[in-house]
This record gives C-alpha cells, structure tokens and sequence, in this order.
C-alpha cells in the first residue's frame, strides 16, 4: 500500500517549457488535489477532482491544467513554464465522508529558470 | 469565508520547554480541524485531528491540541520539546461541501534550541 506517489521528485525546467506532474493514489478514493507549497503562504489549491470524470479550480489555477484519468491518476500540466511556477507541489486524496485528513504524496520540487 | 491564522510564523524553545503553536479560525458552523507537521524537504504528515469527539485531541509524538469553539482556537501543544520535533507545522481547516475543502494556515516555523 503505497498511498500517494508523485513523480518526478525535482525537476528544472526552462521558461517556456512544458511538463506534466503525475499523482497516483491506490485507497481507492474518490477526491483528489493539487496544491502548491511557497514559502510563508502555506499549501494554496491549484485544481481537484471531486470524482473520477471531474474537475475544477481552486484558488490559484492559472498556467496549470489538470487530467483525471481514472479514479487513481490526477496530473497536473504546465503547458508554458514561468518562474513565477517555481514552487514545491502536492498531490493529496481525500476519503470520502467528511471529517477525515488529507493524504499527501512526498511533493515535488520545481524550480523554473 | 472561512481562514485560518497561525499566529505566530516563528517560534524557538529550548530543548526540554514547552510548546505552544498557535491556530484560529474563522467558520460559520462546525469545521473539522488538523494539524500537519513537514520537516525539511519531506512531505506533511498528520499529526492531530479533531472531527467533533472530544475537545482535548491527542496526537503523535506527545502533541496534544484543544478545540475550543468560543474562542475558535486550535492551538498546539507539548510539554516537553526534542531537538527532532524542529519543523514546520500547519494548522489546517476542513469544510464539507460539493468537495472536502482544506484551508491552509500559512504555517509556523519551529526551531528548538539545545
């Protein structure tokens, strides 16, 4: 049981380049996040996915794009890099019911030049 | 709209002092509450949460945090801080909605001094 797994774990990426961040999750679970991690602003949500076949912004979506490609993968894909993308990201899923944490994936750090 | 204020963005103690993170929020009904600890380069990992049950939570590694609604406070504490528990840690709200919805605080820096 491997919980949530994001790959890549670094990466550097000119300005202008794509990629996209991969999050698979094996508890079955239906919710599932991405949020992006800057310093002395806590996690702020970029996209979810509420189930599989759905998704929708969050607070800061601009420059991403998101897939939900069955109910265990969520990608994420930035499609023109900026620095201003420079950041650490999270994947995370949710049980669903209410009232329960989040379980997150080790982050993947990002650095655009 | 609901928020969430960690008081303090630094806090430093001796190694064997108490521990005192500090947490508000801002809710119209009944949210559920977390705290998260990450140490460098590593992911978060939950610490406490509390869902309605008792108000006086306990969690791992000796932290304990109380939910206290008149004040909407969330405070996090431990008796006895170790040089292992330097980190940063997040208060997190939790809303039930169309989505489990996290607010995040923006997170307290705890150093611990020999």
């Amino acid at each position: 049981n491997a919980g949530v797994t994001q790959t890549p774990k670094f990466q550097v990426l000119k300005t202008g380049q794509s990629m996209t961040l991969q999050c698979a999750q094996d508890m079955n679970h239906n919710s599932m996040y991405w949020y992006r991690q800057d310093p002395g602003m806590g996690l702020r949500l970029i996209y979810y996915s509420a189930s599989e076949g759905t998704t929708d912004k969050g607070e800061v979506p601009n420059g991403y794009n998101v897939s939900r490609l069955n109910k265990r993968e969520f990608s994420l894909r930035l499609e023109s890099a900026a620095p201003s993308q420079t950041s650490v990201y999270f994947c995370a899923s949710i049980p669903p019911g209410g009232r329960t944490e989040a379980f997150f994936g080790q982050g993947t750090r990002l650095t655009v030049v | 709209a609901q928020s969430v204020t960690q008081l303090d963005s630094h806090v430093s103690v001796s190694e064997g002092t108490p521990v005192l993170l500090r947490c508000n929020y801002s809710s119209s009904y009944s949210p559920s509450l977390f705290w998260y600890v990450q140490h460098p380069n590593k992911g978060l990992q939950l610490l406490l949460k509390y869902t309605s049950a008792a108000t006086l939570v306990k969690g791992i590694n000796g932290f304990e945090a109380e939910f206290k609604k008149s004040e909407t406070s969330f405070h996090l504490t431990k008796p006895s801080a170790h040089m292992s528990d330097a980190a940063e840690y997040f208060c997190v709200v939790s809303y039930s909605g169309g989505y489990n919805k996290l607010i995040f605080g923006a997170g307290t820096r705890l150093a611990v001094h020999p």
